[in-house]
């Protein structure tokens, strides 16, 4: 079985130009996550789908971040503009729909100069 | 608010010892989860146990064995003759679930072990 893919695994952009990350979860999944994981901390959630509902957003800063799941499979995640303190990983997970256990992708490293 | 703290920040122990990473847990709810997950360099979180709040079993499963103590808080994780590829950021993580949904992991800030040849 295949994991949670995610693309592209490293980025480079300066800042203020707009940067998006796409994860596919695993096969059959409807609850995904994105994650954000700075330096020498654990990650801290982003936002949160059950299908192609955002149930919880709260922590995703909105005023340049956003986020889709259209069809409730592949999501998309996007920062414009991005800026220096956005440098970190991006992380995917997800999870199926009566386990809580939840698989990461391998993250994609986002520099901002 | 749920919250997770592994003390240890950093350890490092010689090839074969056996090495214990400490995690204690704050949470309001009677239903939850703990998890353990193994950052090695790569990047990628590996999961490695889930433990429910019901299920105080501890458990041995190869090299790795866990010890979960409600009256505590603590859900330490144990590894047994230390291997170099142990080598990695170790996190402990709690989910709480809400109306059968789960909900976010909360993660410690990770231990780092190194095994030393």
């Amino acid at each position: 079985e295949a994991g949670v893919v995610q693309s592209p695994r490293y980025k480079i952009i300066e800042k203020k130009q707009p940067v998006a990350f796409w994860c596919n979860p695993i096969s059959g999944h409807n609850t995904l996550y994105w994650y954000l994981q700075n330096l020498g901390q654990g990650p801290e959630l982003l936002i949160r789908y059950e299908n192609e509902e955002a149930v919880d957003d709260s922590q995703l800063p909105k005023d340049r971040f956003s986020a889709e799941r259209l069809k409730g499979v592949d999501s998309t995640l996007k920062i414009q503009p991005a800026e220096l303190g956005d440098s970190a990983v991006y992380l995917c997970a997800s999870s199926g729909r009566m386990v809580d256990t939840q698989y990461f992708g391998p993250g994609t490293r986002l520099t901002v100069l | 608010a749920q919250k997770v703290t592994q003390a240890q920040t950093e350890i490092s122990v010689v090839e074969k010892e056996d090495v214990t990473l400490d995690c204690v847990y704050e949470t309001r709810d009677t239903t939850y989860y703990l998890f353990w997950y193994k950052q090695p360099p790569s990047g990628e979180l590996v999961f490695l146990i889930r433990r429910n709040s019901f299920d105080e079993q501890n458990e041995i499963s190869g090299r790795y064995s866990w010890n979960f103590q409600k009256s505590t808080s603590s859900f330490n994780f144990t590894i047994t003759a230390s291997q170099v590829v142990d080598s990695a950021v170790y996190f402990c993580a709690l989910s709480e679930r809400e109306a059968g949904s789960a909900r976010q992991l909360t993660f410690g800030s990770g231990t780092q072990l190194t095994v030393l040849p």
